[in-house]
């Protein structure tokens, strides 16, 4: 199973908004309603920010949401602050009964 | 609070095996899926294998099969990985998570397989 597609890098001014794309084939992404998106900082933990394509956990600023067209999910960050500033890795379920996770994207914020 | 706890990681030397363990506690352990997954030294993050509540159903990652086995003792609210024929490629941290679709991380465990 290869990786999802995800840019290496992504950034953005505080209080402006950015977009990850996390690229998958329809064998994932594509063909199920099942991708997650986690956020993670340097020396930390990875944590849930959204699940199945467009959900927010509960605690999880309204600041962050999801979509997903055809083999592409987005995530996407509006009024961005500098807590923002991490790894962003997306995930989707396989027809193959596993789970497989974009490369990461690093997000600046300027 | 879910709170999962990883132990067993380490040195260890390629060919060797060890036995990671998480412990739960926070939630009904044996409601969940459990799910192993690792990150390389400045790596991206790798989904490794799940396991149903029962212990009944497994899955891993292709690279992985026949070398790494999931297991869980629900009675004692934890979960393992037993990984054998270790190669210095496995080397990263070992993340405890629960769920099928995965919803809580530990702090992880790191392992380096080096001579």
């Amino acid at each position: 199973q290869s990786a999802l597609t995800q840019p290496a890098s992504v950034s953005g001014s505080p209080g402006q908004w950015i977009t990850i794309s996390c690229t998958g084939t329809n064998s994932d992404v594509g063909g199920y309603k099942y991708v997650s998106w986690y956020q993670q900082h340097p020396g930390k933990a990875p944590k849930l920010v959204i699940y199945e394509v467009s959900n927010r956990p509960s605690g999880v600023s309204h600041r962050f949401s999801g979509s997903k067209s055809g083999n592409t999910a987005s995530l996407t960050i509006s009024g961005l602050q500098a807590e923002d500033e991490a790894d962003y890795y997306c995930s989707s379920f396989t027809s193959i009964k596993n789970w497989v996770f974009g490369g990461g994207t690093r997000l600046t914020v300027l | 609070e879910v709170q999962l706890v990883e132990s067993g990681g380490g040195l260890v030397q390629p060919g060797g095996s060890l036995r990671l363990s998480c412990a739960a506690s926070g939630f009904t352990f044996s409601n969940y899926w459990m799910t192993w997954v690792r990150q390389a030294p400045g790596k991206g993050l790798e989904w490794v294998a799940n396991i149903i509540q029962d212990g009944g159903e497994k899955h891993y990652v292709d690279s992985m099969k026949g070398r790494f086995t999931i297991s869980r003792d629900n009675a004692k609210n934890s979960l393992f990985l037993q990984m054998n024929s270790l190669r210095v490629e496995d080397t990263a941290v070992y993340y405890c998570a629960r769920g099928w679709a995965v919803d809580s991380w530990g702090q992880g465990t790191p392992v380096t397989v080096a001579s």
